[in-house]
């Protein structure tokens, strides 16, 4: 089956520094790729679609400036989380759809990622 | 929101037992799915069932669909340690391309 990688898998920062979280995917192309933020115990919240070549589509509430996310390239869309703070601690995970929109998903691993 | 809501929240069962799952959802779809995750990690896909069909299987797994009540049901029958984990169901909602996440039922199987 297809294979998405996800890197890294956990981080620690301060507070004010800025992460990037890399998605790959490994052996298709990903036109679109999707971000999605967890909290402990709860569901997977849509953050953005990543589309190749063009800008992404950002959920309602998520801020674009925060969150910056590239794809560019048919394999790699990465999330920046810009000048972190200890709320934007959480796990994120990207996906891949290898037959396109509205159909089976491809997970990362997933990142935790830790604020001090 | 959120498209999908599942219930129980919680299902704690013995091995050797069955699991049901629910799901609801607000609009038409073309198909809903299953994801599962172990804690901490990606989710991995489980089944898919389109709009058009009403009942479909892999191995252990038995979904179920109700477009007229806009509901869906997983079953994982004669049930493992090994199926300890949390089940989503998820679809594309109105336009869009992305999968939404309903709240995710999470099953503890004991031996």
């Amino acid at each position: 089956g297809a294979v998405v990688s996800q890197h890294p898998s956990w981080v620690i920062c301060k507070s004010g520094t800025s992460v990037k979280i890399e998605c790959r995917s490994l052996d298709f192309q990903a036109t679109t790729m999707f971000w999605y933020r967890q909290f402990p115990k709860q569901s997977l919240m849509l953050m953005a679609t990543s589309n190749e070549g063009s800008k992404a589509t950002y959920e309602q509430g998520v801020e674009k400036d925060k969150f910056l996310i590239n794809h560019a390239s048919l394999t790699l869309s990465t999330l920046t989380v810009t000048s972190a703070h200890p709320e934007d601690s959480s796990f994120y995970i990207c996906s891949a759809s290898l037959l396109g929109s509205g159909e089976k998903l491809f997970f990362g691993s997933g990142t935790q990622l830790s604020v001090l | 929101s959120q498209q999908g809501e599942e219930d129980p929240q919680a299902l704690s069962i013995q091995e050797g037992e069955n699991a049901t799952m629910n799901c609801s959802y607000k609009t038409s779809i073309n198909n809903l799915q299953w994801y599962r995750q172990n804690s901490g990690r990606g989710l991995v896909h489980l089944i898919l069932i389109r709009s058009n069909e009403r009942e479909k299987h892999s191995g252990r797994l038995r979904v179920t669909l109700d477009t007229s009540k806009k509901s869906s049901s997983l079953l994982i029958t004669a049930s493992r340690a090994a199926d300890t984990a949390s089940y989503f169901c998820a679809t594309v909602y109105q336009a869009g391309t992305a999968l939404i996440f309903g709240k995710g039922t999470t099953l503890s199987v004991s031996s």
